[in-house]
């Protein structure tokens, strides 16, 4: 079975660094085509695609967001970690990880999700 | 990258079938068979519906079915019920490891 669950600050304050952790299991990030990928969605909007991570420790993000944010990951602790500094509170979102696949698989899609950690940022 | 464009909400009769659009680009649904779709009732996380423009995983139900023509791509749902009320959003690869959402329908059962 396959699981990820996403971990961090509830609350911050504007100007503050957000760092939330998407640990999971079922799959390992060491295996070729592996990726995971970081989702947001704002209060009653949509969904936004803000960045992945892969197996091979490349990373690529959402370009109006790239200057603040950085993934790293821990595959022999099966774990993810995003970074999105000088948060605002426009950056009030529920913040998903979920796996995806990168050539094989549900290729591109993201086939689990985490449940959602919820930041709100306000003074 | 723009969202793709979802039409804001879609509503049928329960046994009826809709169908819902996502509008993209020649940069996007219009160079990728890339798309996927997802259902997410309110509180809840998405749930994969179709990969790969047609592909349903294992355990969603044969009602769902979508395609792809040109820089457009749609999901109907047969035989609507009303479990089948939530949001819905698209979402295309986009080159260069990249992926974009829709903007989401919201489908009412009526």
């Amino acid at each position: 079975q396959i699981t990820l669950r996403e971990s961090g600050p509830a609350l911050l304050k504007p100007t503050q660094t957000l760092t939330l952790t998407c640990t999971f299991s079922g799959f390992s990030l060491n295996t070729r085509g592996m990726c995971v990928g970081w989702i947001r969605q704002p209060p009653g909007k949509a969904l936004e695609w803000l960045g992945r991570i892969d197996w091979d420790d490349e990373k690529y993000y959402t370009a109006s967001l790239k200057p603040r944010l950085t993934l790293s990951k821990d595959s022999s602790r099966n774990l993810v970690v995003l970074t999105m500094t000088n948060m605002d509170p426009v950056d009030t979102a529920t913040y998903y990880c979920a796996r995806t696949q990168d050539g094989s698989g549900a290729n591109q899609a993201f086939d689990v999700w985490g449940q959602g950690a919820v930041v709100t940022v306000s003074s | 990258q723009s969202a793709l464009a979802q039409p804001a909400s879609v509503s049928g009769s329960p046994g009826q079938s809709i169908t819902m659009s996502c509008t993209g680009s020649a940069s996007d649904i219009g160079s990728y068979d890339r798309v996927s779709w997802y259902q997410q009732h309110p509180g809840k996380a998405p749930k994969l519906l179709i990969y790969e423009v047609t592909k349903r995983p294992s355990g969603v139900s044969h009602r769902f079915s979508a395609s792809k023509s040109g820089n457009t791509a749609s999901l109907t749902i047969s035989g609507l019920q009303a479990e089948d009320e939530a949001d819905y959003y698209c979402c295309s690869y986009a080159g260069t490891s990249t992926s974009v959402f829709g903007t989401g329908t919201t489908v009412t059962v009526l």
